[in-house]
C-alpha cells in the first residue's frame, strides 16, 4: 500500500517552454501533497505544500508564478514549471501525506532544460 | 529554526560489519522523527516513524531509536543491498512539513 506515482519520470524541454509533472496517490487518498526539488548530492528542499481544493502554500524563495501547483483531487497534484530555464533543471519529487503524518514519496522526475 | 544534523556524511562498511548512523535535532516541539532510505535517482522510501523518547522500531537489519535530542539508525550485519543514502526528517506539531537532514550515504562492500 501507500504507492505514489509520478509522470513523466524524465523530461527534456527547451528553454522558455512549460512542463507539467503529475503526482498521483494510487491506493490512498491524500488531502495534502508536497513538492520537493533535489540537487545532486544534496537533500530534499521543500518547494510547496498542496492541499486538495485550495491554493498551495509556497516556501520562502520559491516563485509561485513560476512553479504552478494544482491539487485538483484527492489523488492528483500537478506541478507546472512555466517558462523553464536551464537553472530549473533538477530532480523534482512529490510526496503524499499518509494517515499517521508520514509522507510517501514518488519516484521523482528528472527535468533537463536545454 | 528547526535543525536536523546527520553524521557521518558517508559510511563505508564491510558486509557484516554493524554500525550506527546519527541524527541530532533541535526543534521547538517534536511530533515525529522519520527515517527514509533513498537509492540514487529514486524517491525516498519510508522506513520508520518515531514519536517519543525511548521508542524503538525494527525492520529486517535496521533498528531506529529515539532520545530527546537524537535518533540512531543501527544497521546490523549489513549486506551490499543496504547501500543507500539514509535520510532523517523531523515534523513539529501543527505542521505536516518535514525538515530533512543532509543524509548519510552508506556503502556496504561484499
Amino acid at each position: 500500500g501507500a504507492v505514489v506515482s509520478q509522470h513523466p519520470s524524465w523530461v527534456i524541454c527547451k528553454s522558455g517552454t512549460s512542463v507539467k509533472i503529475e503526482c498521483r496517490s494510487l491506493d490512498f487518498q491524500a488531502t495534502t501533497m508536497f513538492w520537493y526539488r533535489q540537487f545532486p548530492k544534496q537533500s530534499l528542499m521543500l518547494m510547496a505544500t498542496s492541499n486538495e481544493g485550495s491554493k498551495a502554500t509556497y516556501e520562502q524563495g520559491v516563485e509561485k508564478d513560476k512553479f504552478l501547483i494544482n491539487h485538483a483531487s484527492l489523488t492528483l497534484s500537478t506541478l507546472t514549471v512555466t517558462s523553464a530555464h536551464p537553472e530549473d533543471s533538477s530532480f523534482y519529487i512529490c510526496s503524499a501525506r499518509g494517515q499517521a503524518y508520514e509522507q510517501y514519496f514518488g519516484p521523482g522526475t528528472r527535468l533537463t532544460v536545454t | 529554526e528547526d535543525q536536523v544534523t546527520q553524521s557521518p556524511e558517508a559510511l563505508r562498511l564491510q558486509e557484516g560489519e554493524s554500525s550506527s548512523l546519527n541524527c541530532s535535532y533541535t526543534v521547538s516541539g517534536l511530533r515525529g522523527l522519520f527515517w527514509y532510505r533513498q537509492d540514487p535517482g529514486k524517491g525516498p522510501e519510508f522506513l520508520f516513524t518515531l514519536y517519543s523518547a525511548g521508542e524503538e522500531k525494527e525492520k529486517e537489519r535496521l533498528k531506529a531509536t529515539l532520545t530527546k535530542k537524537e535518533s540512531f539508525l543501527h544497521i546490523t550485519a549489513p549486506k551490499p543491498e543496504d547501500s543507500a543514502t539514509y535520510l532523517c526528517a523531523v515534523q513539529v506539531p501543527n505542521d505536516y512539513k518535514l525538515s530533512f537532514g543532509a543524509g548519510t550515504t552508506v556503502t556496504v562492500r561484499a
